[in-house]
């Protein structure tokens, strides 16, 4: 019930292109759903985030959608650039300040 | 300013020493969290620190202490370490209440 399922596992894709990683989970007490961007040696940098009283958030580049009756939410991530190549983690969290991760996906863009 | 600061970068132990891990942050944050990252793997969350209270431990092995002396510091004692120990700890800190975590750039561990 903690789990959060993450895909893909890698993503490939060329400069310009929109790449879309898709989270699910099922613990219906998670309050907030977190995107972050982990370059090598660094650590994880909070991307977006959404409630889910809320459908879509854009921030820049970045849209997050939200499903909650699927229990499913995604990472969309516009016009990307050879910079965004990073490993992205979606999270959530419940009201106990208990963060979940899933397992990553690894972006490369190609230039 | 929304750093979150880990000291030591790296540390190598032996499986006998004892070390520990600091990490500050100056944003009056009240919950710290810390996390064990293996390569390749997403962080585990390890400990949470809430008001300066431990809130959340999940199942840690003894071997790893945790402390939080003010708002501010989050120490992590290590004694009698095994090499599967051996990770990226990361420190990060949010409000309480509040989803929004920042992440210090961790501390490498190698035990040998």
């Amino acid at each position: 019930q903690q789990q959060v399922k993450q895909s893909p596992q890698s993503l490939i894709v060329q400069k310009g292109g929109i790449p879309i990683i898709n989270c699910a989970y099922e613990n219906t007490a998670f309050d907030y759903f977190p995107w972050y961007q982990q370059f090598p040696g660094k650590g994880p940098a909070l991307l977006i985030a959404i409630r889910p009283d809320v459908s879509e958030k854009k921030e820049g580049r970045f849209t997050i959608s939200f499903n909650k009756s699927a229990k499913q939410f995604s990472l969309h991530i516009m016009d990307s650039q050879p910079g965004d190549s990073a490993t992205y983690f979606c999270a959530a969290k419940n009201y106990g300040q208990n963060f979940v991760f899933g397992p990553g996906t690894r972006l490369s863009v190609l230039p | 300013d929304t750093e979150v600061t880990q000291t030591p970068k790296h540390l190598v132990m032996g499986m006998t020493n004892k070390k520990s891990l600091k990490c500050e942050q100056h944003m009056g944050h009240r919950a710290m969290y810390w996390y064990k990252q293996k390569a390749k793997k997403p962080p585990e969350l390890m400990f949470v620190y809430s008001y300066e209270k431990l809130s959340i431990n999940e199942s840690v092995p003894s071997r790893f202490s945790p402390e939080c002396p003010n708002s501010s510091l989050l120490n992590l004692h290590l004694h009698a370490l095994q090499p599967e120990d051996s990770a990226l700890y990361l420190c990060a800190s949010s409000q309480v209440g509040v989803g929004e975590q920042y992440f210090g750039p961790g501390t490498r561990l190698t035990v040998t």
